[in-house]
């Protein structure tokens, strides 16, 4: 029973440098979810897909592109990294469009340095 | 700004007692989460209300939910040290498929 899984799970990058966090769900959820959290805070809304194909913004969007590649996967590219993006990255899925539970990965601790 | 916020945002208890921690939102919303998050971890679903609902209960948790004032309350009864944990409300603003989850209440549980 996997769930949600993101890779890395640490990661230290340079200033200016680029990474993609990888996410893949194995229950065959449609709504995929990228949220940062920054310590003692709560968690913000990057990009979210609706549905395989679909990507939008959320709350935090800037600096961050998302690919959609397969209803299992949502990735997350930080295309050229600052230290305001160091943070813990969760990714998490949804099976319907309303009312049911968001499962969530263990996360990614993003260090730029 | 966020959706939900949440109050108090550190609350500190004996175990035995009972925790309450409560949850404001700003727009209209189909349901209405919470979730625990032990440190340095994921967070995990409690229990959802739906909007047309007003209390839910599932164990130890009570869950009530007034749209009206756009608030929700988490009630924890008979503490326990296990429950030390940051939790939160998240909701969804009806016509999106968006979860925007509150700034979350540290509770400390004390043996």
């Amino acid at each position: 029973n996997a769930g949600v899984t993101q890779t890395p799970k640490f990661q230290v990058l340079k200033t200016g440098q680029s990474m993609t966090l990888q996410c893949a769900q194995d229950m065959n959820h449609n709504s995929m979810y990228w949220y940062r959290q920054d310590p003692g805070m709560g968690l913000r809304l990057i990009y979210y897909s609706a549905s395989e194909g679909t990507t939008d913004k959320g709350e935090v969007p800037n600096g961050y592109n998302v690919s959609r590649l397969n209803k299992r996967e949502f990735s997350l590219r930080l295309e050229s990294a600052a230290p305001s993006q160091t943070s813990v990255y969760f990714c998490a899925s949804k099976a319907t469009l309303s009312g049911n539970t968001i499962y969530f990965g263990e996360g990614s601790w993003l260090t730029v340095v | 700004s966020q959706q939900g916020e949440e109050d108090p945002q550190a609350l500190s208890i004996q175990e035995g007692e009972n925790a309450t921690m409560n949850c404001s939102y700003k727009t209209s919303i189909n349901n209405l989460q919470w979730y625990r998050q032990n440190s340095g971890r994921g967070l995990v679903h409690l229990i959802l209300i739906r909007s047309n609902e007003r209390e839910k209960h599932s164990g130890r948790l009570r869950v009530t939910l007034d749209t009206s004032k756009k608030s929700s309350s988490l009630l924890i009864t008979a503490s326990r040290a296990a429950d030390t944990a940051s939790y939160f409300c998240a909701t969804d603003a009806s016509g999106t498929y968006k979860y925007i989850f509150g700034t979350g209440t540290r509770l400390k549980v004390l043996a």
